[in-house]
């Protein structure tokens, strides 16, 4: 199985900042890889798909990019409405897998 | 419109089953994968495994190998996840959710509302 490692497990941010966080693929060559928004007791919401593809209908603030085994997804200016879980997912190879999360949270 | 309405929530003891069904309606219910996957209290999204529901056909993430079964019933819609020998460890929301996977972009489209398992002795 690929084991998709995500860092950091939380951050803490001001509005206006821009906030990254990374997803780092067990094996290489992973190409397929999408971000989720989780709030709680919501479904999670693609944001970007195939790692650099905004998902339509999310504000160009978010971005993604990476290949291979290093992938990185970005916040350029955080709004208190990002507030939530983010989660990386694979699917470049089965079985599926999900990255253990970085909660964002307001500094 | 699409929706999968899961079963409600069970308590059980430590090396018992537990079934979970999820049924779905306003898609062609053999046209999609049902995946499952569950959220430990203050934990992340864990993946379990998928079932194709045309032809049946499973894939499991190797830490539920053995333990972990998926079955649909095409008369109904209705898919199922019976996990077996349970612990502790396995007190979750468990969710299904529907693969979008007839073009891009290929993701979760669709989640059920979660069903919670609790494991107590």
């Amino acid at each position: 199985d690929i084991q998709m490692t995500q860092s950091p497990s939380s951050l803490s941010a001001g509005i206006g900042d821009r906030v990254s966080f990374t997803c780092q693929a067990s094996q290489d060559a992973v190409i397929h890889v999408n971000w989720y928004q989780h709030k709680p007791g919501k479904a999670p919401k693609l944001m970007i798909y195939d790692a650099s593809n905004l998902e339509e209908g999310v504000p160009p603030r978010f971005s993604g990019s990476g290949s291979g085994t290093h992938f990185t997804f970005t916040i350029s200016g955080l709004q208190p409405e990002d507030l939530a879980t983010y989660y990386c997912q694979q699917y470049s190879r089965l079985p599926l897998s999900f990255g253990g999360g970085t909660k964002v949270e307001m500094k | 419109q699409v929706h999968l309405l899961q079963s409600g929530s069970e308590v059980k003891k430590p090396g018992a089953s537990v079934k979970v069904s999820c049924k779905a309606s306003g898609y062609p219910f053999t046209g999609y994968y049902m995946e499952w996957v569950r959220q430990a209290p203050g934990q992340g999204l864990e993946y379990m495994g998928r079932i194709n529901p045309y032809s049946g056909d499973t894939n499991f993430a190797q830490k539920f190998q053995g333990r972990l079964s998926l079955s649909t019933d095409e008369s109904t819609n209705t898919a199922y996840m019976r996990l077996n020998s349970l612990t502790s460890d396995d007190t979750a929301v468990y969710f299904c959710a529907r693969w979008h996977h007839v073009s891009r972009p290929h993701y979760f489209d669709y989640w059920g509302q979660g069903t919670l398992v609790t494991v107590s002795s």
